[in-house]
């Protein structure tokens, strides 16, 4: 069975550019989320998406936002893209969503602002 | 704000010793507690997980201790092997599904 998997493995944008990340999860999960991991740091809650409704949000602003599709896939989209964003952004996929449902972590996308 | 803390970076034990990993946390809403391995160019995987309503997990090689008063989570591995040798991350839950993770500790089994 596959697992989770994140595209593009790595992404280079300029600041002020906008960037798009995709996930496809576990075949049969319905939840999605989106953590960033950047230099130093745990890895920061950024949106949890279940049944294609975005279901709750970290502390980042407007210009971090996203979608789930009918297939359960998702994209996360960041906006006026700042050096700080750079970041490895890691998705997740459980199968609901429950407390206990393990998530499941695909290889992340390495994103560099220039 | 960091609310779960990991504050050592790295651990090195000897082969067949026990590991002994810890993690703080400071928010009290905290109802759930996972760790989850990872090895490089990977995802995380998950490990072993808690409810705050217990002190005590234990799977195998593996048991994480609860300490509720203390707000202190730790992972024991117990004997310790050379694949277990990756990095080691704390999570915590909110409700709402709001997953906080520490910043890691690698762990080094020494043959």
């Amino acid at each position: 069975e596959a697992g989770v998997t994140q595209s593009p493995t790595h992404l280079i944008k300029t600041r002020g550019q906008q960037a798009t990340l995709r996930c496809s999860p576990i075949s049969g999960h319905t939840s999605v989320y989106w953590y960033q991991q950047a230099l130093g740091l745990g890895l920061q809650f950024l949106l949890w998406y279940d049944e294609g409704e975005e279901r709750n949000r970290g502390n980042f602003p407007p210009r971090f936002s996203g979608r789930q599709f009918p297939n359960y896939s998702s994209e996360l989209n960041v906006n006026a893209l700042e050096l700080e964003d750079s970041a490895l952004y890691l998705c997740a996929s459980s199968l609901g969503a429950g407390v206990y449902n393990e998530q499941f972590f695909g290889p992340g996308t390495r994103l560099t602002v220039l | 704000d960091q609310q779960v803390k990991q504050n050592s970076p790295s651990l090195s034990v000897q082969e067949g010793r026990i590991s002994i990993l810890n993690c703080d946390y400071t928010n009290s809403m905290f109802d759930y507690f996972l760790w989850y391995k990872k090895y490089p160019a990977e995802g995380p995987t998950f490990l072993i997980s808690i409810s705050s309503i217990k002190d005590k997990n234990e799977d195998g090689r593996f048991t994480v201790f609860l300490n509720k008063s203390a707000k202190h989570l730790s992972l024991h591995i117990v004997p310790s092997q050379p694949g277990d040798s990756a990095v080691y991350f704390c999570a915590a839950r909110r409700p709402g599904n709001q997953f906080y993770f520490g910043t890691g500790t690698s762990l080094t089994v020494i043959p």
